[in-house]
């Protein structure tokens, strides 16, 4: 089945830094999600972004799909962005979603 | 639009008691998904159903498990008899895709615990 890795596993921010959270896919994909995981263990999406490029507030998110990889993008980021982020991709016509490991984001104030 | 509607949020229970978890997906949504999340073994997709249909349910661990939707609107995930290394936390989640790729929507889960 499709593999997804996400890097870096962990990472650490002040508050007000940027950052760039990176998924790469096995396989092509026609699916492809961003999910936030705050503290209290909500799933919130983020981006559903196959391909091109999408914004949302500080928030950005890119999908190559011919190389196989997304991008997120945090920028001037709050302590209120701590979580984990989660990739999830679908290589099939089924909505069956495969999860990465997570980057797992802490911002110090 | 309420979202997807899971209970128990939280549940405790012995080992070898029956635990049921409910979900009810966003209205219109076509298909249904579970998914158990442990700190050891990420988010892992256990059963989804399409039209109320179960359609891949791979990702069940084992008999003890069972998952039904009598309706568009309801869908139970069983566990008889349960045993501590069920503890997790299940999500159900729902996607208004009928085909390729669809946005998928996530309940708030709902946190198991068998001592």
């Amino acid at each position: 089945g499709i593999q997804v890795e996400q890097s870096p596993p962990d990472l650490i921010l002040q508050e007000g830094a940027n950052s760039t959270l990176r998924c790469n896919f096995s396989d092509s994909v026609n699916n492809l999600q961003w999910f936030h995981q705050n503290p209290w263990g909500q799933l919130i999406n983020l981006f559903y972004i196959p391909s091109g490029t999408k914004q949302n507030g500080r928030l950005s998110a890119t999908t190559v799909a011919t190389e196989r990889y997304s991008l997120l993008y945090i920028s001037s980021s709050q302590t209120t962005d701590s979580g984990v982020y989660f990739c999830a991709v679908s290589a099939s016509n089924t909505g069956k979603l495969i999860f990465g490991q997570g980057t797992t984001l802490q911002v110090k104030p | 639009d309420a979202g997807v509607i899971q209970s128990p949020r939280h549940e405790v229970t012995e080992m070898g008691q029956e635990v049921t978890l409910r979900c009810k997906p966003i209205s219109g949504h076509d298909y249904l998904f579970w998914y158990r999340q442990t700190m050891m073994r990420g988010l892992e997709l256990l059963i989804y159903f399409n039209n109320n249909v179960p359609i891949d349910d791979s990702g069940m661990p084992e008999d003890r498990f069972s998952a039904k939707m009598p309706n568009a609107s309801f869908s139970t995930l069983k566990i008889q008899p349960s045993e501590p290394r069920d503890s997790a936390v299940y999500f159900c989640a729902s996607s208004p895709r009928t085909s390729g790729g669809g946005e998928l929507f996530f309940g708030e889960g709902s946190r198991l615990t068998v001592l």
